[in-house]
């Protein structure tokens, strides 16, 4: 069974602070992983995935996350919070022939203006 | 193009009545996902269609809980009879079905549903 791990409930940063979340995720064979945001009052929206390759990756609003195999993580970056980032933060994954997301419980981001 | 919709977006209902929920995905995706948030917990898949057909119903909670896809379009989620612990967001998302790749789940904004 597949589970994700999400150390952080609620991060609070000011302006211009560097983000790190943390994602933890239990399962043993190929998996993809996501980051998915929602902001207030819309959508879950992606924010970035894996498949392959390169294990460091580029999503939208200047995030990346860093796939670590060996540590099972993939942990979400950016190094200068907006205002605007502030939302709920969701780590998930899929793994082998599954294609439903296994969750994490969530990262709520506050940034103080 | 328009998103994956919801309807309704609140429901409040007494413990013991039925409620429907409806997700209508975007056009011309054959998968439909519907997923819950309890409060305070994690989404959790309940399950996931292609087409008309059921592919996975491994997450659904128990028996009251009915999906249904008629046509392949919109598809409903119907709670008989709601219990408490029922309470929660209900997410629908859709893709493209593209052979075996993984394709994007689009999200809906959610069914907020409060069973007092």
């Amino acid at each position: 069974a597949q589970s994700v791990s999400q150390h952080n409930h609620h991060v609070i940063l000011s302006e211009a602070a560097s983000l790190e979340l943390g994602c933890n995720y239990s399962y043993g064979g190929t998996v993809n992983l996501f980051w998915y945001v929602q902001y207030p009052g819309q959508h879950l929206q992606l924010l970035l995935k894996y498949f392959s390759g390169d294990p460091l990756v580029k999503g939208i609003k200047g995030f990346e996350a860093e796939f670590i195999k060996s540590k099972f993580s993939f942990n979400l970056r950016k190094p200068s919070v907006q205002w605007s980032d502030t939302a709920e933060y969701f780590c998930a994954v899929i793994g082998g022939s599954a294609r439903q997301l296994t969750f994490g419980s969530g990262t709520q981001l506050t940034v103080l203006p | 193009e328009a998103g994956v919709t919801q309807f309704p977006s609140h429901s409040v209902i007494e413990k013991g009545q039925t409620v429907t929920l409806r997700c209508d995905p975007i056009s011309g995706h054959d998968n439909l996902y519907w997923y819950r948030r309890v409060m305070g917990k994690e989404i959790k898949f309940l399950l996931h269609f292609v087409k008309e057909s059921k592919q996975d119903e491994s997450g659904m909670p128990n028996n009251r809980f009915l999906a249904e896809r008629t046509g392949g379009t919109y598809s409903t989620l119907k709670v008989q009879p709601a219990e408490l612990e029922d309470s929660g967001v209900y997410f629908c998302a859709s893709s493209q079905r593209k052979g075996l790749v993984y394709n994007e789940q689009f999200f809906g904004p959610g069914t907020r549903l409060t069973v007092l």
